[in-house]
C-alpha cells in the first residue's frame, strides 16, 4: 500500500505556483520523497526527490517539513502543459519498488 | 524521451492467447520494473529485476511471468489472456539503491478482445 496521502484534485490559475501537498507520516529515516507525474496515458515523468533538505531543479522545487512528515511539491509557474496527475512516493529503505497512489489531479486553468 | 523503450506500442490480441512484452532499459541501469494501468486505474507494481534477479514481486499474476536477459533488457509474458488484462503496461529502470530515480518508457497498450 502507498505509504502517502494526496488531494484527490486540485485546480490552479496558469501562470501561478501550483503548490501540491502530500502527507507521509510512517516515513521512515532512510527512506527519500519522490514525486512523478503523468500526463494522460504516457509514461510517469520524474519530477524531482529528496531526504530531508529542499530540492529544486528546472521543474520544480520539494519542500519537505523538519519533522518529513509532509511535503509539498511547487511549480513556480504553471503552465496548461502541467494538467497532469502528480504523485507523491516514499520509497522503500531497499531501494525497492516505487508504490503509486492515486495521486493528485491537477488542472491547470487559462 | 526517457531512455527506456518499450515494444510493442500496440497490441491487440484474442482471449486465451499469449503474448511478450519488451523493454530496453537506460545505459547502465541494472534495475528494471514492471507496472500495470488498467483504464482510469492506478500505477500497480507488477515485478523488478536486478541484474537479471528477480528482485521484489507485486500483484503479478501467475499467468504473468517476467525475466531479465544478461543484456539487461526484460520481457514480460503475459498468457491465457483475459479480457480484464486490457491496460497499459509500463517498463521503468534505475541505477540500484534509494536515492536513484525511475525512468519510465512510454509503456505497451494491450487490447484483448
Amino acid at each position: 500500500d502507498a505509504k502517502t496521502t494526496q488531494p484527490t484534485s486540485m485546480d490552479c490559475a496558469e501562470g501561478r505556483a501550483a503548490n501540491l501537498p502530500c502527507n507521509h507520516s510512517t516515513i521512515s529515516g532512510n527512506e527519500y520523497v519522490y514525486w512523478y507525474r503523468q500526463i494522460h496515458s504516457q509514461g510517469p515523468q520524474y519530477i524531482i526527490h529528496g531526504l530531508k533538505n529542499n530540492e529544486t531543479n528546472e521543474m520544480a522545487s520539494l519542500i519537505i517539513t523538519e519533522d518529513r512528515k509532509s511535503s509539498t511539491l511547487i511549480l513556480p509557474h504553471a503552465t496548461l502543459r502541467d494538467t497532469a496527475v502528480y504523485y507523491c512516493i516514499v520509497r522503500d529503505n531497499y531501494g525497492q519498488n516505487f508504490v503509486f497512489g492515486p495521486g493528485t489531479r491537477l488542472s491547470v486553468l487559462p | 524521451d526517457s531512455g527506456v523503450t518499450q515494444t510493442p506500442k500496440h497490441l491487440i490480441t484474442a482471449t486465451g492467447q499469449r503474448v511478450t512484452l519488451r523493454c530496453s532499459p537506460r545505459s547502465g541501469d541494472l534495475s528494471v520494473y514492471w507496472y500495470q494501468q488498467s483504464l482510469d486505474q492506478g500505477l500497480q507494481f507488477l515485478i523488478q529485476y536486478y541484474n537479471g534477479e528477480e528482485r521484489a514481486k507485486g500483484n503479478i499474476l501467475e499467468r504473468f511471468s517476467a525475466q531479465q536477459f544478461p543484456d539487461l533488457h526484460s520481457e514480460l509474458n503475459l498468457s491465457s489472456l483475459e479480457l480484464g488484462d486490457s491496460a497499459l503496461y509500463f517498463c521503468a529502470s534505475s541505477a540500484l539503491g534509494w536515492n536513484t530515480e525511475a525512468f519510465f518508457g512510454q509503456g505497451t497498450r494491450l487490447t484483448v478482445v
